[in-house]
């Protein structure tokens, strides 16, 4: 079945550092690809999303390039903010649902240091 | 634009009642909206999928009876939890996307649910 692997958290970086989070996926089709971010006590808001092999979600500086030779689909950030401390998580659309219901990946928490 | 409104964000009951919670479309026509639940430091696990009209389609080992999902109309669902326990105590998320399309999922912030 569908599945989608992220790197273990926490990230811990220092402000102004390079954030790199990783996330593969297994899947069947060509499904559409999203990182979505949770803060503290909240719902989950759309950071970027991708819908097609080579695509590229932009966001707030935040990218992600839908690699389907590698099945992946990694986060990254040129210089992160206190302000980006949350939980990031990685989502496919399953195409084989006939919903196109999400597939998480367990999530990866990120805190940026002053 | 896009905006899903949950509400209530904190609910507090006593073991044995029933709670609302309500999961609204603002500025868009959900077809559909899922329901999570989310439990501390964890994933949102799906509990179950509704289609404006018609029955909601629970995930396996999800009861349609203690989880009671309605939606009645293109901007509003419902989740009753019935005779709620101490262990229905959880962080419960929903979604709504605006058609059966591959669209992103907007969610709502979110209701704490403590049962007592």
């Amino acid at each position: 079945g569908n599945s989608v692997t992220q790197m273990e958290g926490p990230v811990t970086l220092s402000e102004e550092a390079f954030l790199t989070i990783n996330c593969t996926y297994t899947a069947t089709g060509y499904p559409s690809l999203f990182w979505y971010v949770q803060y503290p006590g909240e719902g989950l808001q759309l950071l970027l999303k991708a819908t097609k092999a080579d695509d590229k979600g932009s966001n707030k500086g935040f990218e992600a390039t839908y690699r389907k030779e590698t099945t992946s689909f990694h986060l990254e950030k040129g210089s992160v903010q206190v302000s980006d401390s949350a939980v990031y998580f990685c989502a496919l659309s399953d195409l084989g649902s006939g919903t196109y219901k999400y597939i998480f990946g367990t999530g990866t928490r990120l805190k940026v240091l002053a | 634009g896009a905006v899903v409104s949950q509400h209530p964000s904190w609910v507090i009951c006593k073991s044995g009642t029933s709670v609302k919670i309500e999961c609204r479309s603002l500025d868009f026509q959900a077809t559909t909206m899922f329901w999570y639940r989310q439990f501390p430091k964890q994933s949102l696990m799906l509990m179950a999928t509704s289609n404006e009209g018609s029955k909601a389609t629970y995930e396996q080992g999800v009861e349609k009876d203690k989880f009671l999902i309605n939606h009645a109309s293109l901007t509003l669902s419902t989740l009753t939890v019935t005779s709620a326990h101490p262990e229905d105590s959880s962080f419960y998320i929903c979604s709504a996307r605006e058609s059966y399309s591959n669209q992103p999922q907007h969610f709502g912030d979110g209701t704490r649910l403590s049962i007592l």
